[in-house]
């Protein structure tokens, strides 16, 4: 079946470190590829996204490649803030007419100033 | 603004007792999703509902129920609740017929059973 594995955290950087959490997938066809992101305390919310091949998702400041070659949708950000500490959480859904998401287990990341 | 709202944020039961958590969406989404979130597992599917009255296992079904009765309102039951039920709980509901919809979360509720 489908699954996502991502890197285990957690991770501590230092403000203006770079980021880059890796997440690959397994997947049948082509699935969409999503990042989310759960600050402390509260739901998850959507960071960015890819549906195809060679898309960039990119929201405020953190950045993602679908790479298909490579079944890869990395997170990257070039230099992160004390406010970016949270749990970020690759997930994909798949084609096949799903709409569930499987998510990966989560990264916790941790900025110190 | 899509809004996904939780009855509670916080909750503490008794082993046994029913618990009811409900979860309430305000734009119209067919799809809605209960998730249990534990450290090191990740999220994890309960339930989907994809219409009203419409209802499919996740992976972990177990000892959970649920119930669409209205389109915006989507329950998660707990029919006698035990200890390994204690966890954070997350509702979430999108646009159905789109693989690259957007699910959106509510906050959560933290569920302990003693």
């Amino acid at each position: 079946g489908d699954s996502v594995t991502q890197m285990e955290g957690p991770v501590t950087l230092s403000e203006e470190a770079f980021l880059t959490i890796n997440c690959t997938y397994t997947a049948t066809g082509y699935p969409s590829l999503f990042w989310y992101v759960q600050y402390p305390g509260e739901g998850l919310q959507l960071l960015l996204k890819a549906t195809k091949a060679d898309d960039k998702g990119s929201n405020k400041g953190f950045e993602a490649t679908y790479r298909k070659e490579t079944t890869s949708f990395h997170l990257e950000k070039g230099s992160v803030q004390v406010s970016d500490s949270a749990v970020y959480f690759c997930a994909l859904n798949s084609q096949g007419g799903s709409e569930k998401l499987v998510f990966g287990k989560g990264t916790k990341l941790t900025v110190n100033p | 603004d899509v809004k996904v709202t939780q009855s509670s944020r916080y909750l503490v039961k008794r082993t046994g007792e029913k618990v009811f958590l409900e979860c309430v969406q305000d734009m119209d989404h067919e799809n809605m999703f209960w998730y249990r979130q534990d450290p090191g597992l990740g999220l994890r599917l309960i339930y989907f509902s994809y219409d009203v009255k419409m209802k499919e296992k996740g992976d972990i079904p177990e000892g959970y129920s649920v119930s669409r009765e209205k389109k915006e309102r989507f329950s998660l039951i707990l029919e006698s609740a035990s200890t390994n039920q204690t966890s954070m709980y997350l509702c979430a509901s999108n646009l159905r017929g789109r693989q690259q919809e957007t699910q959106y979360f509510g906050p959560g509720t933290r569920l302990l059973v003693l």
